[in-house]
């Protein structure tokens, strides 16, 4: 089936630091694969996406390579700010006429000044 | 301004009664969908539909009902037939419901007393 595994939070972070939050697919075809950002008590809104492997989407200081031999797509921004703090969300469309979005669990990003 | 809004941005409900979500779009999209959202649990696909007058069930559409009737519009039933309703719900849309970006709107919050 379709699935993303993304890693458990929550992270807390200095700012300035390095991020870096693991994601890994499973999927038939071949997937489109994106992250997207939720800020408190808000809708998400799209980060960044790749929709074919080796692929780099890149948004806001924020990068993601698709990597098909590892299924990976993990985020990562050298330097966060405290207004980086959020939930991000890995999610995947297996690129199908369904149109639908397959999404990890979300991870807590806290970042300190 | 574009964008998709959804109504109330909190609602209350008593057990046993059903509750109607809003969500407008004026981007001219194709596709729409409903997410449930449950803390640590990421996104849930309720129900999606790619073009007026037709839509398909998602992972847990029991005890929800939707229709769509005009392009820009697609309601969300929670009726009583849900065994827990409280929630974040989601709804979003995309222009071609194929690997397009899916923009969200800013989510009701549902509680059942």
């Amino acid at each position: 089936g379709n699935s993303v595994t993304q890693m458990e939070g929550p992270v807390t972070l200095s700012e300035e630091a390095f991020l870096t939050i693991n994601c890994t697919y499973t999927a038939t075809g071949y997937p489109s694969l994106f992250w997207y950002v939720q800020y408190p008590g808000e809708g998400l809104q799209l980060l960044l996406k790749a929709t074919k492997a080796d692929d780099k989407g890149s948004n806001k200081g924020f990068e993601a390579t698709y990597r098909k031999e590892t299924t990976s797509f993990h985020l990562e921004k050298g330097s966060v700010q405290v207004s980086d703090s959020a939930v991000y969300f890995c999610a995947l469309d297996r690129g199908s006429t369904l149109g639908r979005l397959y999404f990890g669990r979300g991870t807590q990003l806290t970042v300190w000044p | 301004d574009g964008g998709i809004t959804q109504s109330p941005k909190y609602l209350f409900r008593k057990e046993g009664q059903n509750v109607t979500l809003s969500c407008e779009q004026n981007l001219n999209h194709d596709a729409m969908y409903w997410y449930r959202q449950d803390p640590g649990q990421g996104l849930r696909l309720i129900y999606y539909s790619q073009i007026v007058n037709d839509f398909q069930k998602g992972d847990i559409a029991e005890g929800y009902s939707v229709s769509r009737e005009k392009k820009e519009s697609f309601p969300l039933t929670v009726t009583s037939a849900q065994k827990n309703p409280t929630a974040f719900y989601l709804c979003a849309s995309s222009e071609r419901g194929n690997t397009d970006t899916q923009y969200f709107g800013p989510g009701t919050r549902l509680t059942v007393l």
